[in-house]
């Protein structure tokens, strides 16, 4: 089955800067990467998410860059605002077959103001 | 995700019982999904339903188990075989399809003294 890994576990930066979280998945049939984001006692939310068939997504500060060859995809937020600060979960899932998403451990993202 | 609805918010249970954790959905998706939340490991997939009647096994199945009887409705049940089932616990639904998001509920704390 699929397994992804995250990294870092924790992420601390300055109010302004940029945050990038990273994750790689194993199946080569994964074809859907979303990310979801939760906030302190909060639900998962989804806050972006690609497909396998663009290597590049933007939504305002929010990007997610997808390669397919080295199976890896990465958050990138820039000009992180305190309100940034939460937990970030990637997860993948295959087109065909059941409707699974396998995710990431988890970033937890802290914005230093 | 405003109309998932998982009761209730805290639970606390004695070693050795069963409990029943509910999961109640009105926006007529097909797909409905049961996650346990450690600190420092992600979202565990338990159990998960595409269609009423029918589900399967996820990652972390032993000790729980589901019924899907109605596409509202998917409860989940922490026997006294899981070893370990103090956790927080999210139920997500979603529509059939390959790249359709998941909507997260609430959540459920379990304490088991």
């Amino acid at each position: 089955g699929e397994n992804v890994e995250q990294h870092p576990s924790t992420l601390s930066v300055q109010e302004g800067d940029s945050a990038v979280i990273k994750c790689t998945y194993s199946d080569s049939a994964s074809n859907y990467f979303p990310w979801y984001k939760q906030e302190l006692g909060k639900r998962p939310q989804l806050i972006i998410d690609i497909r396998s068939n663009v290597g590049e997504k933007k939504d305002q500060r929010i990007a997610v860059t997808l390669n397919k060859t080295a199976k890896h995809f990465s958050l990138h937020i820039t000009e992180t605002q305190p309100e940034d600060s939460a937990v970030y979960f990637c997860a993948a899932k295959p087109y065909f077959g059941n409707e699974k998403l396998t995710f990431g451990t988890g970033t937890r993202l802290t914005i230093i103001p | 995700d405003g109309g998932i609805t998982q009761s209730p918010k805290y639970l606390f249970r004695k070693e050795g019982q069963n409990v029943t954790l509910s999961c109640e959905q009105n926006l007529n998706h097909d797909a409905m999904y049961w996650y346990r939340q450690d600190p420092g490991q992600g979202l565990r997939l338990i159990y998960y339903s595409q269609i009423v009647n029918d589900f399967q096994k996820g990652d972390i199945a032993e000790g729980y188990s589901v019924s899907r009887e109605k596409k509202e409705s998917f409860p989940l049940t922490v026997t006294s075989a899981q070893k370990n089932p103090t956790a927080f616990y999210l139920c997500a639904t979603g529509l059939a399809g390959a790249y359709n998001e998941q909507f997260f509920g609430p959540g459920t704390r379990l304490t088991v003294l």
